[in-house]
């Protein structure tokens, strides 16, 4: 079945620091795979994507993932954090018409 | 582009009271979707729409709820009568899907609009 993990609920990271949340992904075909962002009481923006090519995309806001096939994972970094970047995270899948979302990872910044 | 457009941002409303909620889609984008967010079950695809038909309604939680989508510009999901359970944060997207790249669908959102049933 197609799923998506994500298995850091929360992360904590101090300002300035390196950030990398994890996303697993379960699929059959060629994955397309995306990292949507989400802050608070707004709607979902897009990150970056991934359709093909380079497995090392870059998005906006300095962030950038790595398709690994082998380990069917799609991390989003950043080298440098900054207080503006706490939101949720959501890694996706699409599957034909629709995405197959995974359970979002909260990013936390400490000062 | 204003982007997809979403209202009304909040509504509060009593239990068995009619909600409608309303959406724009992006100008020139041919899929749109539902969806509900609450803290339990996360993001739920609920309908979507290709070409102003709908083409999935298998997330739709039962007869309480429907939606419509009578023009290319704007759609609206409706809940009659409305439960304290229905209570969520309901997202449109929209999309232009080339239909025959299967999954490279990149969605647009909304603000989304807070339902709160009392």
């Amino acid at each position: 079945a197609q799923s998506v993990t994500q298995p850091d609920i929360h992360i904590t990271v101090s300002e300035g620091a390196s950030l990398e949340l994890r996303c697993n992904y379960s699929y059959g075909a060629t994955p397309y795979l995306f990292w949507y962002v989400q802050s608070p009481g707004q709607g979902l923006q897009l990150l970056l994507k991934y359709f093909s090519g380079d497995t090392l995309v870059q998005g906006i806001k300095g962030f950038e993932a790595e398709f690994k096939r082998s380990q069917s994972s799609f991390n989003l970094r950043k080298p440098s954090v900054h207080w503006s970047d706490a939101a949720e995270y959501f890694c996706a899948v699409g599957a034909n018409y629709q995405l197959i979302w995974g359970a979002g990872t909260k990013l936390i910044i400490k000062p | 582009d204003a982007g997809v457009i979403q209202s009304p941002r909040h509504e509060v409303t009593e239990m068995g009271q009619e909600v409608t909620l309303r959406c724009k889609p992006i100008s020139g984008h041919n899929s749109l979707f539902w969806y509900r967010q609450t803290m339990m079950r996360g993001l739920e695809l609920l309908i979507y729409f290709n070409n102003n038909v709908p083409i999935d309604d298998s997330g739709m939680p039962e007869d309480r709820f429907s939606a419509k989508m009578p023009n290319a510009s704007f759609s609206t999901l409706k809940i009659q009568p409305s439960e304290p359970r229905d209570s969520a944060v309901y997202f449109c997207a929209s999309s232009q899907r080339t239909a025959f790249i299967s999954g490279a669908n990149v969605l647009t959102f909304g603000a989304g609009s807070r339902l709160t049933v009392l």
